[in-house]
């Protein structure tokens, strides 16, 4: 079963426009969420992580919401770009990533369109 | 530095051969992951390891898969016999020090078992 749940497999969006990314979690345990970004033909890339401590993390374009009631992040580009377009993944971990395992949702692809 | 570099980066081989996989990961950092991406099953840990000793391999699908780090800026991945439905794509990454979460992930090896 998954336990980490991205249930929008593609998104599109206009450039200049908010890109909002949605993550489901169902283990109660996840205290540490992230976001990586995947280009083709690469590797996924880090983007934004956010600790159960917080309910929202910013970095630059990028912000992270956390409501940990309905086990529910999401990922708000803006404004978003050609640029963004990719495939992006949510992951989870337990007690604060210290166990090293990330568990990852199957992802989003994002398309933003000049 | 040149990030985590995995080799070769397409391997198309036959059913019931050796499949040895290669990963370097980024100097300095002590834990090393290997993942599998499947449409089916989206990205999932494989095994990780942590100053060359293996932490967790639960997530090696079967005796068929296995994994050595025998230094620092080594590992292997090999998988005997391969079978068709091994066909995916392979990633490699690694992580300094107890910040196990934020990954650096090398471009991935495409496996195709014919």
């Amino acid at each position: 079963d998954q336990q980490v749940k991205q249930n929008s497999p593609s998104l599109s969006v206009q450039e200049g426009r908010i890109s909002i990314l949605n993550c489901d979690y169902t283990n109660s345990m996840f205290d540490y969420f992230l976001w990586y970004k995947k280009y083709p033909a690469e590797g996924p890339t880090f983007l934004i992580s956010i600790s159960s401590i917080k309910d929202k993390n910013e970095d630059g374009r990028f912000t992270v919401f956390l409501n940990k009631s309905a086990k529910h992040l999401s990922l708000h580009i803006v404004p978003s770009q050609p640029g963004d377009s990719a495939v992006y993944f949510c992951a989870a971990s337990a007690y604060g990533g210290s166990q090293g395992n990330l568990i990852f949702g199957k992802g989003t692809k994002l398309s933003v369109k000049p | 530095d040149a990030g985590v570099i995995q080799s070769p980066r397409h391997e198309v081989t036959e059913m019931g051969q050796e499949v040895t996989l290669r990963c370097k990961p980024i100097s300095g950092h002590n834990s090393l992951f290997w993942y599998r991406q499947t449409m089916m099953r989206g990205l999932e840990l494989l095994i990780y390891f942590n100053n060359n000793v293996p932490i967790d391999d639960s997530g090696m699908p079967e005796d068929r898969f296995s994994a050595k780090m025998p230094n620092a800026s080594f590992s292997t991945l090999k998988i005997q016999p391969s079978e068709p439905r091994d066909s995916a794509v392979y990633f490699c990454a690694s992580s300094i020090g107890q910040v196990y979460n934020e990954q650096f992930f090398g471009p991935g090896t495409r496996l195709t078992v014919l």
